[in-house]
């Protein structure tokens, strides 16, 4: 079993839709959590960190819940620009562990 | 600041060369980290660094050595290429107590 599981996508979505995804890790030793954005053929970019208590950043809502070892990401209002790969993310402390991507498409 | 350069951008190369794929960093961050990335497996971990002479192996370490001399040099080493190493190579960094790690650009490498 991967130490970082996703949904496997890939969603399609209309302009304006909100889309939710979802992650599981099975290290209960993982320090810290974060969602990447990865554009095509491009390097991964930090979205933002994944904290217990949620964090907002502008459309995006991310949540971290540490006793079922889940993580998601909440996308209100999509945008056209939003289309990319959304890579969910574990720290170990000393490197980065990346599930596989889930892809999102939006169209107008 | 240039943030984190890797070079060649592109590399063809034949089974059996050596090459070093070069990384470097001009923010003094202590973390270094090098990554392949193969289409539906995600970025796999080669190798890390926590700081100049220390490396340790991540989850496919296998035909690939690392030495971390200076702060900001982090190059990989292909031993003997073969077919399977082809992918794009990512390194990554960051200061000691960063959320984020900073990527470069990536090296796309073929072996033929």
């Amino acid at each position: 079993r991967k130490e970082v599981e996703q949904d496997p996508g890939p969603f399609n979505v209309p302009e304006g839709a909100t889309v939710a995804f979802n992650c599981t890790y099975s290290n209960s030793a993982s320090q810290s959590f974060f969602w990447y954005r990865q554009d095509c053929r491009k390097e991964p970019k930090l979205l933002m960190s994944v904290y217990s208590s949620g964090n907002e950043d502008g459309r995006f809502t991310a949540q971290l819940n540490r006793a079922s070892q889940y993580i998601s990401l909440l996308i209100r209002d999509s945008k056209l620009s939003d289309s990319a790969t959304y890579l969910c993310v574990v720290n170990r402390g000393t490197a980065l562990i990346f599930g596989k991507g889930t892809t999102l498409s939006v169209s107008s | 600041n240039a943030g984190v350069t890797q070079t060649p951008k592109f590399q063809v190369l034949k089974t059996g060369q050596s090459m070093t794929l070069q990384c470097a960093q001009d923010m003094n961050h202590e973390y270094m980290s090098w990554y392949r990335q193969d289409p539906g497996m995600g970025l796999r971990l080669i190798h890390y660094s926590v700081g100049a002479g220390i490396t340790d192996q991540g989850e496919v370490p296998n035909g690939y050595n690392v030495s971390r001399s200076t702060t900001e040099d982090f190059p990989l080493r292909l031993l003997s290429a073969a077919p399977s190493q082809t992918s794009v190579y990512f390194c990554a960094s960051k200061v000691q107590g960063a959320h984020g790690y900073t990527f470069g650009s990536g090296t796309r490498l073929t072996v033929v």
